[in-house]
């Protein structure tokens, strides 16, 4: 069984242009969580969607952040506009919320220039 | 809110040594699941042990840790340390079924020779 796969791995943009980053859950698994990763910050919650459906997105920058899930089968986070602080490592993570384990993908690095 | 608090950014040992990590938290809520994930360089986290049940003592991998809500902490501990220990270590908690994982600032454990 695949895990969780994540595209790009790493991905480098100039200040202010826009940056997507994909997900592809694990088949059957019916929560998908987004985390942004950094050294001071840990992991930080950004969105989660249930069965597609948008659940919680108090995490997510509001003005240049958006998260979709189109089908089951993938979700993207979009970047607008992005800034220098925007550079860390995104996390995207599915569960089947029974067991209440999160499995991770490797993760998309994005720098920002 | 819920937070979790992972007080040491990095933690060296020496190899056959016992390890502690510390985790402690706060929540509103009475429901709750605690998770501990390590994550090796250059790969995904994934669950090294889950727990929500209040004194009893959970297990895998060597390393276990113990739920104490009197004391609002999930320490994670090893009797004896490995190289391949070496790792980021996160606590985790999910406050209510089907919501996100609130995650710690994480731990770097070192093993040295």
């Amino acid at each position: 069984n695949a895990g969780v796969i994540q595209t790009p791995r790493h991905k480098v943009t100039g200040k202010g242009q826009e940056a997507t980053l994909w997900c592809e859950p694990i088949s059957g698994h019916s929560a998908v969580f987004w985390y942004r990763q950094t050294i001071v910050q840990g992991l930080e919650f950004l969105t989660y969607f249930r069965n597609q459906a948008p659940i919680d997105d108090s995490g997510m920058p509001k003005e240049r952040f958006s998260a979709q899930m189109p089908n089951q089968s993938h979700s993207t986070l979009k970047i607008q506009s992005t800034q220098p602080q925007d550079s860390a490592v995104y996390l995207c993570a599915s569960s089947n919320l029974n067991t209440g384990q999160l499995y991770f993908g490797e993760g998309s690095k994005l720098t920002v220039l | 809110g819920d937070s979790v608090t992972q007080t040491e950014g990095l933690v060296t040992v020496t190899e056959g040594l016992p390890v502690k990590l510390n985790c402690t938290y706060q929540t509103t809520y009475l429901t709750i699941a605690f998770f501990w994930y390590v994550q090796y360089l250059n790969e995904a986290p994934q669950v090294l042990l889950k727990s929500s049940t209040d004194n009893k003592r959970t297990e895998h991998q060597g390393f276990h840790a113990t739920l104490h809500k009197s004391s609002s902490s999930f320490h994670l501990q090893k009797s004896s340390a490995q190289l391949s220990d070496s790792a980021l270590y996160y606590c985790a908690l999910t406050p209510r079924s089907g919501t996100y994982q609130r995650f710690g600032t994480g731990t770097k454990l070192q093993v040295v020779p």
